[in-house]
């Protein structure tokens, strides 16, 4: 356990349905990342926040897909109308200044 | 962020060291070479990382060659328990305005076996 948490750890859902994951990040750690990660595939970078802005947004994170870190604290990733190339892992990570990034367990979504 | 490239899987037997390979040619002067594991169903752990010095931590140990252009994680006495997916990554660190995103391949998977 590296203290990083992510709610839930799995989530079916259909397709055209919204789904909002959570992360709550290691309680010092003001910086958070979320990755995605497809089977045999490694995790690949959707969104980076340091406190509750949002800095960085890769080319993945379609209209769809939206972040927010209101208070600095816990993250939400939301994916509206969800396709079936969403089904993946959705890795969430936290680090400080100095540190290295310590992920969570993640969430594995599957949309049928 | 320079490529890697790994061997797609390696095996280990129980009790001898495991030597993961990563080639990093492209590698510029400020970039570390960095390794993460990923046992299954859970999320990446950070193992170690380097500039040009072999570095050695609790649960590995870094050799990197002088022309910084490869590296070699070893697991000095590889259990079940190492068995998982490492990742090698190369990452600048001297930006510190940047995300310091880790850009992963698809990593060496190790079976450590009886």
């Amino acid at each position: 356990d590296t203290g990083v948490s992510q709610d839930p750890r799995h989530k079916i859902t259909k397709r055209g349905q919204n789904v909002t994951f959570r992360c709550d990040p290691i309680s010092e750690h003001n910086r958070l990342y979320w990755y995605r990660q497809t089977l045999g595939q490694g995790p690949e970078f959707l969104t980076y926040f340091q406190n509750e802005a949002q800095l960085e947004k890769s080319r993945l994170l379609s209209d769809r897909f939206s972040a927010e870190r209101p208070k600095g604290s816990f993250s939400t990733l939301e994916i509206q109308r969800t396709e079936q190339g969403d089904s993946a892992m959705y890795l969430c990570a936290s680090r400080r200044q100095g540190t290295e990034q310590y992920f969570g367990p993640g969430t594995r979504l599957t949309v049928t | 962020d320079a490529k890697t490239t790994q061997p797609p899987s390696m095996d280990c037997a129980e009790g001898r060291a495991a030597n993961l390979p990563c080639n990093h040619s492209t590698i510029s002067g400020n970039e570390y070479v960095y390794w993460y594991r990923q046992i299954h169903s859970q999320g990446p752990q950070y193992i170690i990382h380097g500039l040009k010095n072999n570095e050695t931590n609790e649960m590995a140990s870094l050799i990197i060659t002088e022309d910084r252009k490869s590296s070699t994680l070893i697991l000095p006495h590889a259990t079940l328990r190492d068995t998982a997916v490492y990742y090698c990554i190369v990452r600048d660190s001297t930006n510190t305005g940047t995300a310091s995103k880790l850009t992963f391949g698809t990593g060496t998977r190790l079976q450590v076996t009886l």
